[in-house]
């Protein structure tokens, strides 16, 4: 079974400030996807950003990147020059690259206040 | 928003009674997945549709059951309901399997008084 662990259940920074989010997983898969969440006071889950294992490049979506290390099983968000709307809960999540069996497993959870 | 749709939005109700919880995925979407957002569990899948059948299931207690039907349009029933089922239940759907982004709706916040 996998598991996704997010070390870190609340972090602060200031606004315009770069912040990482830690995440780290457990699987014996070789091929699989990994995805950060974020969940904002309105609940809504929406999709930062995805990154798949075979891929050696790391993902960038405009100001949030990932540092992915296969290896050692580390999957961690950086949100660049952070704005006030990045309030939220961020979670980890895996997916198993295997049809039929798509579902998301997820981290616990890091909460993240922008400070103005 | 996602193009993801569920309702109702809020429900209030007694333990021991039985709901059903809507979701409408987003138009060409054929996978809808069912999870579970508590305080005690954090998120957790339930179960996963594709095309009208059964394709995955989680951790789902034997009193809730799901289907989807024809249109693509899924339900979540909920029944013997206990204090501990209050949760929000989120509703996402994807377009093909394996690795497709999943779009979710904004959830059913259920209360079980």
């Amino acid at each position: 079974a996998q598991t996704v662990t997010q070390s870190q259940p609340e972090m602060s920074v200031q606004e315009a400030e770069t912040v990482t989010l830690s995440c780290t997983y457990d699987t014996s898969e070789s091929n699989y996807y990994l995805f950060w969440y974020k969940q904002p006071p309105s609940r809504q889950m929406i999709l930062v950003i995805r990154q798949e294992a075979y891929k050696q490049q790391n993902a960038t979506e405009n100001r949030f990147s990932v540092n992915f290390q296969k290896a050692a099983k580390s999957f961690s968000l950086k949100i660049s020059d952070s704005q006030l709307g990045d309030t939220a809960m961020y979670f980890c999540a895996f997916m198993k690259q295997y049809f039929g069996n798509e579902k998301l497993t997820f981290g616990t959870g890091t909460r993240l206040t922008i400070i103005p | 928003d996602s193009g993801v749709t569920q309702t109702p939005k809020h429900l209030i109700t007694a333990t021991g009674q039985r709901v059903t919880l809507r979701c409408s995925p987003r138009s060409g979407d054929l996978s809808v997945y069912w999870y579970q957002q508590s305080l005690d569990q954090g998120l957790q899948f339930l179960i996963h549709y594709y095309n009208g059948e059964e394709r995955a299931k989680g951790n789902i207690l034997e009193r809730f059951s799901a289907q989807q039907f024809p249109d693509l349009h899924s339900e979540l029933n909920l029944s013997s309901l206990e204090l501990g089922d209050s949760a929000l239940y989120f509703c996402a759907s994807s377009v093909v399997q394996g690795g497709s982004e999943q779009f979710f709706g904004p959830g059913t916040r259920l209360t079980v008084l």
